[in-house]
């Protein structure tokens, strides 16, 4: 068990619609990142947070948004949805920013999102 | 432009064998971090490595070791003595200047009984 949780585990959705992602880090963990890993598009990076502020974004659709709440835990938005966007979501943390020393990354078990 | 590749799509070794993934990548940064992570069949991520541009030194860790080498922009990864446990997509990856991360498209690697 890493000590991340994602909710839900598995989101059945039609296009158009929006759904939102949870991700709680492991205790103590102020970086959080997002990925994307589909078939077509291979693991991708989404975004990352650090206590609360975005540090990088990477290939994020202006359709998706996130935040990094006060108690650290983060929201991936998917909006407008389309059959492309399924696709497997990871979260993962790690305790700091990348500079200096051990900075190893605990992912969660990622949410699978269908889009019919 | 930053680009990460792994060139070897997939890779059968039997168990017991030495094997080497093989990782290139592309930046002009002068400071980024080199990753490796593991994705067994069951699907999760695992963290295996994260190396600094600054640090060269070769890392061991167990039946697992890396190969930094800046000169030819590679950072490779041997498993000895390959156990069935080790059959996983392997994804090796870059963290640039800016924190974005840019990954190869994996390696899978089978390893038989």
């Amino acid at each position: 068990d890493s000590g991340v949780t994602q909710t839900p585990k598995h989101l059945i959705t039609a296009t158009g619609q929006r759904v939102t992602l949870r991700c709680s880090p492991r205790s103590g963990d102020l970086s959080v990142y997002w990925y994307q890993q589909s078939l077509d598009q291979g693991l991708q990076f989404l975004i990352q947070y650090y206590n609360g502020e975005e540090r990088a974004k990477g290939n994020i659709l202006e359709r998706f948004s996130a935040q990094q709440f006060p108690d650290l835990h983060s929201e991936l938005n998917l909006s407008s949805l389309e059959l492309g966007d399924s696709a497997l979501y990871f979260c993962a943390s790690s305790a700091r920013l990348a500079g200096g020393g051990d900075n190893e990354q605990f992912f969660g078990p990622g949410t699978r999102l269908t889009v019919l | 432009a930053q680009k990460v590749t792994q060139a070897q799509t997939e890779i059968s070794v039997v168990e017991k064998e030495d094997v080497t993934l093989d990782c290139v990548y592309e930046t002009r940064d002068t400071t980024y971090y080199l990753f490796w992570y593991k994705q067994p069949p069951s699907g999760e991520l695992v963290f295996l490595i994260r190396r600094n541009s600054f640090d060269e030194q070769n890392e061991i860790s167990g039946r697992y070791s890396w190969n930094f080498q800046k000169s030819t922009s590679s950072f490779n990864f041997t498993i000895t003595a390959s156990q069935v446990v080790d059959s996983a997509v392997y994804f090796c990856a870059l963290e640039n200047n800016f924190n974005k991360f840019y990954f190869g498209s994996g390696t899978k690697l089978n390893v038989k009984p």
